[in-house]
């Protein structure tokens, strides 16, 4: 089976612009993460659903980001507007069940310039 | 509250020598699961390995193994006769049962730096 598939692999933007990030999770999944990872802040997560409903958001830093799951192969990150310390890597990764582990996508680099 | 600590943020060794790589956590559950991932210079975050508080044994899967022991809350990760693909980012994680389970409590991770 295909891993957790994100695109794109690199972004780079303009401060002010809209960027979307995506995901697929793995088959059969039913709980969907976001992370970013700094090398200031380490990992963090900003938001995960389960069966595609948002469990918890208290991660994103703030109004400016937002996430959807429309159904259970997708999920968007979209920062607008974007900010340079918004600089990252965006990670997206899948589980199923509980305590299972969870798995990671390839990640995101995210450059505002 | 829930913490895991990686003290090494860097080890350098050199290929075939032995290393540990040190795990501390922090929780008041009696019931959690640790974990390790394994960051490569490429990125990706892979997983190794889960266990949960009620099994404490020794785990061996090839040049790897992990010790858990719940009386120093640490679970350390050794790489037997270490090679240079080893050389990684290592990070611990804790989900700890007052969370649902729902969330991974990472460690700031240890380089492993593994020269020929």
């Amino acid at each position: 089976d295909a891993g957790v598939i994100q695109s794109p692999r690199h972004e780079v933007t303009e401060m002010g612009q809209e960027v979307t990030l995506r995901c697929k999770p793995i088959s059969g999944h039913d709980y969907l993460f976001w992370y970013r990872q700094t090398m200031m802040r380490g990992l963090e997560l900003l938001i995960y659903f389960n069966n595609n409903v948002p469990i918890d958001d208290s991660g994103m830093p703030e109004d400016r980001f937002s996430a959807k799951m429309p159904n259970a192969s997708f999920s968007t990150l979209k920062i607008q507007p974007s900010e340079p310390r918004d600089s990252a890597v965006y990670f997206c990764a899948s589980r199923q069940g509980l305590p299972y582990e969870q798995y990671f996508g390839p990640g995101t680099r995210l450059t505002v310039t | 509250a829930q913490k895991v600590t990686q003290a090494q943020t860097e080890i350098s060794v050199v290929e075939k020598e032995d290393v540990t790589l040190d795990c501390v956590y922090e929780t008041r559950d009696t019931t959690y699961y640790l974990f390790w991932y394994k960051q490569p210079p490429s990125g990706e975050l892979v997983f190794l390995i889960r266990r949960n508080s009620f099994d404490e044994q020794n785990e061996i899967s090839g040049r790897y193994s992990w010790n858990f022991q719940k009386s120093t809350s640490s679970f350390n990760f050794t790489i037997t006769a270490s090679q240079v693909v080893d050389s990684a980012v290592y990070f611990c994680a804790l989900t700890p049962w007052n969370t649902g389970f729902q969330k991974l409590v990472f460690g700031t991770g240890t380089r492993l730096l593994v020269s020929p």
